[in-house]
């Protein structure tokens, strides 16, 4: 399988704290990118990170990329409860049409 | 606004019936994605599709089959359903930057 893995599987914070959920994989990718889901739905793109690009900020979201570790970090800076999800990360493989998703990481802000 | 309309939101199925989970996209993208989401186990790949009757295996094809007669339609077809393919289904399209979802359907097989 190609199939990354996220840590940690759950994280619970207070309201105001910053979550920092990891993202390892396993292929050679053109990009990295970050999903959010909320409880039963379909997924909701955050971010993308291209192969070649070290870090990069969107509004409160933080992301670092090091494809020589083969991972990926998303922080969240001052989590609001609306944060609740679960989120994955997902990588475009090189030479392929395909994305390949993490196991997901599930947040839970505390209000 | 893009969309991805996935035709059910929840099914409920008996063993051994053929089950056909439909897909249908309004963004002219060339591919087409089908996952299964089980907890704990994120999201699995079972096939894809690059173009209108082109289709790739992904990481679990095993007794799920698809049809790409159309470009805007993906369909996922379990030949005979068993209990252990009661899951959460996502359909997605992709541009090269962004993968979008539809809104899932959940399948029970009794």
């Amino acid at each position: 399988s190609q199939q990354g893995e996220e840590d940690p599987q759950a994280l619970s914070i207070q309201e105001g704290e910053n979550a920092t959920m990891n993202c390892s994989y396993k292929t050679s990718i053109n990009n990295l990118q970050w999903y959010r889901q909320n409880s039963g739905r379909g997924l909701v793109h955050l971010i993308l990170i291209r192969s070649n690009e070290r870090e990069k900020h969107s509004g409160r979201l933080r992301v670092t990329l090091d494809t020589s570790k083969k991972s990926s970090s998303l922080l969240i800076t001052a989590s609001r409860a609306a944060d609740t999800a679960s989120y994955f990360c997902a990588t475009a493989v090189s030479g392929t049409y395909k994305y390949i998703f993490g196991t997901g990481t599930r947040l839970k802000v505390l209000a | 606004d893009v969309k991805v309309t996935q035709s059910s939101r929840y099914l409920v199925k008996r063993t051994g019936e053929k089950v056909f989970l439909e897909c249908v996209q309004d963004m002219d993208h060339e591919n087409m994605f089908w996952y299964r989401q089980d907890p704990g186990l994120g999201l699995r790949l079972i096939y894809f599709s690059y173009d209108v009757k082109m289709k790739e295996k992904g990481d679990i094809p095993e007794g799920y089959s698809v049809s790409r007669e159309k470009k805007e339609r993906f369909s996922l077809i379990l030949e005979s359903a068993s209990t252990n393919q009661t899951s959460m289904y996502l359909c997605a399209s992709t541009r090269v930057t962004e993968a979008f979802f539809g809104q899932g359907t959940r399948l029970t097989v009794v």
